[in-house]
């Protein structure tokens, strides 16, 4: 059972445009919304996170939006980069689990020069 | 801050031996750690939970008596593959948390088992 699903496996977008990545949940229990980027052979680093009392938080290029009643995500990267090509992951947890995070499967970002 | 080292970054070992992989959180103590495996062009999926001092907390179907887990300080997590097999090469991440909800991830040790 996926809890956390992305369903764009890839994603390309032309340098300077938007990138928006979606992510879908389906446990209610869910309040708190993390963003990774990963690249190659490396761990995931922390781009950004949320919580379910925000419908938005925005952090320079990087913006997460949430819509809790569609249990839904975003990121959008804007401007996009070339060196913003990555995996990007979401997770989510619920705050009675401490910092025990569910993953979604990830969509590779493409930024074309 | 908040650096999380892992050592080895990549380990070769034949079938049926035992590899041991570390977990460091260098500038801060970790309370929990986490060890993840990732297969190619998969989801990060959790294996156990540690933290100081206690029995690790295993997902289901992580056999514990193949992963070992050791969280022996704030500072150090280990993970052993005992008697490991062809099906156990993958890529292992550890991550650190402090008291809130972001973990700090490792750079991953690729495991190949001949």
């Amino acid at each position: 059972d996926q809890q956390v699903k992305q369903n764009s496996p890839s994603l390309s977008v032309q340098e300077g445009r938007i990138s928006i990545l979606n992510c879908d949940y389906t446990n209610s229990m869910f309040d708190y919304f993390l963003w990774y980027k990963k690249y190659p052979a490396e761990g995931p680093t922390f781009l950004i996170s949320i919580s379910s009392i925000k419908d938005k938080n925005e952090d320079g290029r990087f913006t997460v939006f949430l819509n809790k009643s569609a249990k839904h995500l975003s990121l959008h990267i804007v401007p996009s980069q070339p060196g913003d090509s990555a995996v990007y992951f979401c997770a989510a947890t619920p705050s009675s689990s401490g910092s025990r995070l569910t993953f979604g499967e990830g969509t590779q970002l493409t930024v074309n020069p | 801050g908040a650096v999380v080292s892992q050592h080895p970054s990549r380990v070769i070992c034949k079938s049926g031996t035992s590899v041991k992989i570390e977990c460091r959180s260098l500038d801060f103590q970790a309370t929990t750690m986490f060890w993840y495996r990732q297969f190619p062009k998969q989801s990060l999926m959790l294996m156990a939970t540690s933290n100081e001092g206690s029995k690790a907390t295993y997902e289901q179907g992580v056999e514990k008596d193949k992963f070992l887990i050791n969280h022996a300080s704030l500072t150090l997590s280990t993970l052993t593959v005992t008697s490991a097999h062809p099906e156990d090469s993958s890529f292992y991440i550890c991550s650190a948390s402090r008291d809130d909800y972001e973990q700090y991830f490792g750079p991953g040790t690729r495991l190949t088992v001949t």
